[in-house]
């Protein structure tokens, strides 16, 4: 019921169009849903994050779409960028006696191609 | 102002020894949180640490424990070292206890040989 299940394992998109991963949970405890990006040999960096009463979240090119009934959530990467080209895992966190325990999808490997 | 510092960065031990890593939160950051990074997966929370004191604790054996300094600085430490423990080792701070807003550091690469 902790899992977040993450797909697709790898994308490959072509630079200018729409990169989309989508993530679903369980545990309806869930308050809290972040998108961490990851270059190889750093530490994720918070990208986007999105609470579960709004629908949509957008930041610059980077939207998260949120399905509470359905438990999921999503990014859309628009017009993408080779720069863009890395791990993104989702994640979710269940406030729980004040713990920030975050539990992480499995990771999309993103590639952009020119 | 200076990210999330983690040290070492790379780190080889052989199985059944001890090691120690180290993190040093963002200034004015009060929470640490630990999360082993096996390659090919997701960050797994091993503990969390809030005004020295322990938040959570994940599900890794007892032979992981943390603890947090009063500059809220921390340190992880693993006993008898396992193969299965060479991962990517993240810390991770924020501003209160439950921030909604965790930076990680770089990690530190650990291979156990």
């Amino acid at each position: 019921q902790q899992q977040v299940k993450q797909s697709p394992q790898s994308l490959i998109v072509q630079k200018g169009g729409i990169s989309i991963i989508n993530c679903a949970y369980e545990n309806t405890a869930f308050d809290y849903f972040p998108w961490y990006q990851q270059f190889p040999g750093k530490g994720p960096a918070l990208l986007i994050a999105i609470r579960p009463d709004v629908s949509e979240k957008k930041e610059g090119r980077f939207t998260i779409s949120f399905n509470k009934s359905a438990k999921q959530f999503s990014l859309h990467i628009m017009d993408s960028q080779p720069g863009d080209s890395a791990t993104y895992f989702c994640a979710a966190r269940a406030t729980n006696f004040g713990n920030e325990k975050l539990t992480f999808g499995t990771g999309t490997r993103l590639t952009i191609i020119p | 102002d200076a990210g999330v510092t983690q040290s070492p960065t790379h780190l080889i031990k052989t199985r059944g020894q001890q090691v120690t890593l180290r993190c040093s939160p963002i200034s004015g950051h009060k929470s640490v949180s630990w999360y082993q990074q096996v390659l090919g997966q997701g960050p797994q929370f091993i503990f969390q640490y809030y005004e020295k004191e322990e938040r959570g604790r994940g599900n890794f054996p007892d032979r992981f424990s943390a603890r947090q300094f009063p500059n809220y600085s921390s340190e992880l430490n693993v006993n008898a070292l396992l193969l299965g423990d060479s991962a990517l080792y993240l810390c991770a701070s924020s501003s209160t206890g439950t921030s909604q807003r965790q930076f990680f550091g770089p990690g530190t690469r650990l291979t156990v040989l």
